[in-house]
């Protein structure tokens, strides 16, 4: 099982730009988010998903747009990028059921300039 | 309202001297709480985790965590330092249950120095 997949790895956008960072999961998980890592700020969520076609907002979601249509894809598209959008960004999984533990993907790191 | 803070941003330690990363949490409900480990330029992984079951509660690679309800406390610690120990340490804080969301600290990053 590869686990939580994310691409690309890097990405340099200038701004403006658009485009769509990857998530897949082969775990069977309803739960998938995204969280984006700043300096000094943990990880913040931005959008999550408790199953096909049931997307919310979570904390930072001002940007960012996300869809469901099957359980093993999450896609965050920026539509127009921005400075303040650099950063590490983090796909996570886990089940509806038992103590909450969640599976991170390796993280693709994003320079806007 | 959940929240938490780890207490130093930044740990330095000798390579076989004990380990202690600090955090806090509030919480309204009794809460679940987790460590992860970030090693640079990787993604999180799970130390080990509190769910309302044993206070001590033993993780990966010799870390150990006491649950304080008095305190509200949930640090981690280790015995004795390894150079791999190096990375960033991320205290979470939830509600028990399959949709509520992870509040992260804002982290503490632990050197080890031979």
């Amino acid at each position: 099982n590869a686990g939580v997949t994310q691409t690309p790895k890097f990405q340099v956008l200038k701004t403006g730009q658009s485009m769509t960072l990857q998530c897949a999961q082969d775990m069977n998980h309803e739960y998938m988010s995204w969280y984006r890592q700043d300096p000094g700020m943990g990880l913040r969520l931005i959008h999550y998903s408790v199953g096909a076609g049931i997307t919310d907002q979570g904390e930072v979601p001002n940007g960012y747009n996300v869809s469901r249509s099957t359980t093993e894809d999450f896609p965050l598209r920026l539509l127009s990028a921005a400075p303040s959008q650099t950063s590490v960004y983090f796909c996570a999984t886990k089940q509806t059921s038992g103590n909450n533990e969640q599976f991170f993907g390796p993280g693709t790191r994003l320079t806007v300039l | 309202a959940q929240s938490v803070t780890q207490l130093d941003s930044h740990v330095s330690v000798s390579e076989g001297t004990p380990v202690l990363l600090r955090c806090n949490y509030s919480s309204s409900y009794s809460p679940s709480l987790f460590w992860y480990v970030q090693h640079p330029n990787k993604g999180l992984q799970l130390l080990l985790k509190y769910t309302s079951a044993a206070t001590l509660v033993k993780g990966i690679n010799g870390f150990e965590a006491e649950f304080k309800k008095s305190e509200t406390s949930f640090h981690l610690t280790k015995p004795s330092a390894h150079m791999s120990d190096a990375a960033e340490y991320f205290c979470v804080v939830t509600k028990p249950g399959g949709y509520n969301k992870l509040i992260f600290g804002a982290g503490t990053r632990l050197a080890v120095h031979p």
